[in-house]
């Protein structure tokens, strides 16, 4: 298996202009997390998912974060508009639960994606 | 809320033992998890604890007090490649997601 798959590795966007991030799951798994990761705050959940459910979006910053996931392979971040505090490095994670809920579930995270808001 | 605490540095150097400790306040308790990253790279998983006592796998052992809301990840025969930093995580209430401490960066140097 290739593994997480997220793109762009980076970019770099102006202030104001939309962003969308993008991620495919390893195949199988049910759970899909993203986080943001700063040097300030550390690796913060965003939102994750269950089947392409949300879950919980309360880590979502603002309303300018939205999050979609229409289907088992595919899911979105996306930022409108964006803000140089924005700027981080963005991970997708997924995990397989089984059916059986459990923080034992290893979760197993792409590369991520570098983005600079200027 | 979840909450962890670790050190934001540790250095060490080759061949020796480092323990990096984890303390933790939880609604809801259902195990420690500890990641590694390496600088510019995705974190990966190391271990997991759901009961008191140690974990050992090679050279990397973890430990959990549920007593105490504390672990601790000890890395034996340190080699340079572990410089890297290293997460200690615990569930959120509902168990099916992680909340990750801020990180411990560990330098070994030669």
């Amino acid at each position: 298996d290739a593994g997480v798959i997220q793109s762009p590795r980076h970019e770099v966007t102006e202030m104001g202009q939309e962003v969308t991030l993008r991620c495919k799951p390893i195949s199988g798994h049910d759970y899909l997390f993203w986080y943001r990761q700063t040097m300030m705050r550390g690796l913060e959940l965003l939102i994750y998912f269950n089947n392409n459910v949300p879950i919980d979006d309360s880590g979502m910053p603002e309303d300018r974060f939205s999050a979609k996931m229409p289907n088992a392979s595919f899911s979105t971040l996306k930022i409108q508009p964006s803000e140089p505090r924005d700027s981080a490095v963005y991970f997708c994670a997924s995990s397989f639960s089984g059916g059986i809920q459990s923080s034992y579930n290893e979760q197993f995270f792409g590369p991520g994606t570098r983005l600079t808001v200027l | 809320g979840q909450s962890l605490e670790q050190p934001s540095e540790v250095t060490a150097v080759e061949g020796a033992i480092v323990q990096i400790n984890c303390t933790y306040q939880t609604s809801g308790f259902y195990g420690l998890s500890w990641y590694q990253q390496h600088d510019g790279g995705a974190p990966t998983f190391l271990s997991y604890n759901a009961l008191d006592g140690l974990e050992e796998t090679g050279r990397f052992s973890s430990f959990l007090s549920r007593s105490d809301s504390y672990g601790y990840l000890l890395l034996q025969e340190l080699q340079m490649k572990d410089s890297a930093s290293y997460f200690c995580a615990v569930a959120n209430q509902a168990g099916t997601a992680l909340i990750f401490g801020k990180g411990t960066t560990l330098s070994v140097s030669s």
